[in-house]
């Protein structure tokens, strides 16, 4: 257990759909970074907050949005789903200052049928 | 920003040999050069990391350079089980920024 939670482990849903990916952290973690990994292809960067704030953003669709919330925990929510949105979603945490690592949580596989 | 390049995209060795694997840098800035491994279904965890104030630092068979001055660093296994077999993402980030991921190498280790 890497400490970052991720839910739902699985999901099957139809196009058209919207879905909510959640993620909590690690204790003490401020900062979350959300990623889209497809089939056999690298770590796309989507977006990352920090203690509830939008911090950056890569090739983040327009139907993807994404928040933090008090808690610290994050949502990705993905919306007008197409079958091209299939894909393995991790999300990460990291401490801030120094340089850390990222811890990354185990995923979630969508997939769009 | 960053730009990390990492090479080779797949890697096959037998058991007992050794593996490396290499990635380029660009922004003079970056401070920290962690790798991660991820085997198949699960999320990528980091496996060992460096900072730019250290050439070379060792974890049993796993190891990691860094040229500073050529902007590379390079893993490197040795005596390589089946077990090593994963994608092994490089990465790098100046000091507070985000990560910036290499492409990834499959690595295959036969028996």
């Amino acid at each position: 257990d890497s400490g970052v939670t991720q839910t739902p482990k699985h999901l099957i849903t139809a196009t058209g759909q919207r879905v909510t990916l959640r993620c909590s952290p690690r204790s003490g973690d401020l900062s979350v970074y959300w990623y889209q990994q497809s089939l056999d292809q690298g770590l796309q960067f989507l977006i990352q907050y920090y203690n509830g704030e939008e911090r950056a953003k890569g090739n983040i669709l327009e139907r993807f949005s994404a928040q933090q919330f008090p808690d610290l925990h994050s949502e990705l929510n993905l919306s007008s789903l197409e079958l091209g949105d299939s894909a393995l979603y991790f999300c990460a945490s990291s401490g801030w200052g120094a340089n850390y690592g990222y811890t990354f949580g185990s995923g979630t596989r969508l997939t769009v049928v | 920003g960053e730009n990390v390049e990492q090479h080779p995209s797949t890697l096959s060795v037998q058991e007992g040999d050794s593996a490396v694997i290499k990635c380029t840098y660009s922004d003079s800035a970056s401070n920290y050069f962690p790798w991660y491994k991820q085997e198949l279904g699960k999320g990528p965890q980091l496996i060992i990391d460096i900072r730019s104030n250290v050439g070379e630092k060792k974890d049993q068979r796993i190891a990691v350079t860094l040229n500073k001055t050529a902007k590379h660093f390079s893993l490197h296994i040795t005596e390589t089980q089946p077990e090593d077999s994963a994608v092994y993402f490089c990465a790098a980030s100046p000091v507070g920024n985000m990560l910036t991921f290499g492409g990834g190498t499959r690595l295959m280790v036969k028996p």
